[in-house]
């Protein structure tokens, strides 16, 4: 049963629009969530976090989004740039000892 | 030094054999993890150790072994695999333990058992 889901599997979007991405949890014990970025031959890589006392923060081009009573998040990238292309995880985390689990991920192609 | 490294980049092994993979870090992390993730999934926690000690095993068969020597160093001993254990193995560090850290991961190994 994934805790994460991260329905879209890919995403193709044209440079300088925005990117929308996706993400749903079934925990209601979830209070941290992060999105990584991975390319393709390197681990994943920190982007953006969100605690749960708030409902969005935003760091340059990356917001993410959070609605608790929909137990929804959303990563937008605005402008997309081509070197954006790239797989996004979306994680959870809680406290009281919750690992952070990870969704699928959604493969991000940003065309030039 | 703000990264994580993990050798061999790649392994292929039978399922007689015993290798061992390796992850280290020099950012004074006091946490690191082994993560299998198989294609088209999410990376899936095996092992948390936390000041060198393990704290998590999310019951992984016991052909895999961690081992924590040190704090900058964490190796996955690997004896006996099934093909189903191909995987890409990654590992992660973070400052703590805690539930709001964020983890740093090296690129992985990928393995081949056949």
């Amino acid at each position: 049963d994934q805790q994460v889901k991260q329905n879209s599997p890919s995403l193709s979007v044209q440079e300088g629009r925005i990117s929308i991405l996706n993400c749903d949890y079934t925990n209601s014990m979830f209070d941290y969530f992060l999105w990584y970025k991975k390319y393709p031959a390197e681990g994943p890589t920190f982007l953006i976090s969100i605690s749960s006392i708030k409902d969005k923060n935003e760091d340059g081009r990356f917001t993410v989004f959070l609605n608790k009573s929909a137990k929804h998040l959303s990563l937008h990238i605005v402008p997309s740039q081509p070197g954006d292309s790239a797989v996004y995880f979306c994680a959870a985390s809680g406290t009281g000892g919750f690992k952070t689990i990870f969704g699928a991920g959604t493969r991000l192609f940003v065309k030039a | 030094d703000t990264e994580v490294t993990q050798t061999p980049k790649h392994l292929v092994m039978g399922m007689t054999n015993k290798k061992s993979l390796k992850c280290e870090q020099h950012m004074g992390h006091r946490a690191m993890y082994w993560y299998k993730q198989k294609a088209k999934k999410p990376p899936e926690l095996m092992f948390v150790y936390s000041y060198e000690k393990l704290s998590i095993n999310e019951s992984v068969p016991s052909r895999f072994s961690p081992e924590c020597p040190n704090s900058s160093l964490l190796n996955l001993h690997l004896h006996a695999l099934q093909p189903e254990d191909s995987a890409l193995y990654l590992c992660a560090s973070s400052p703590g333990a805690g539930a709001q850290e964020t983890q740093y991961f090296g690129p992985g190994t990928r393995l081949l058992v056949l």
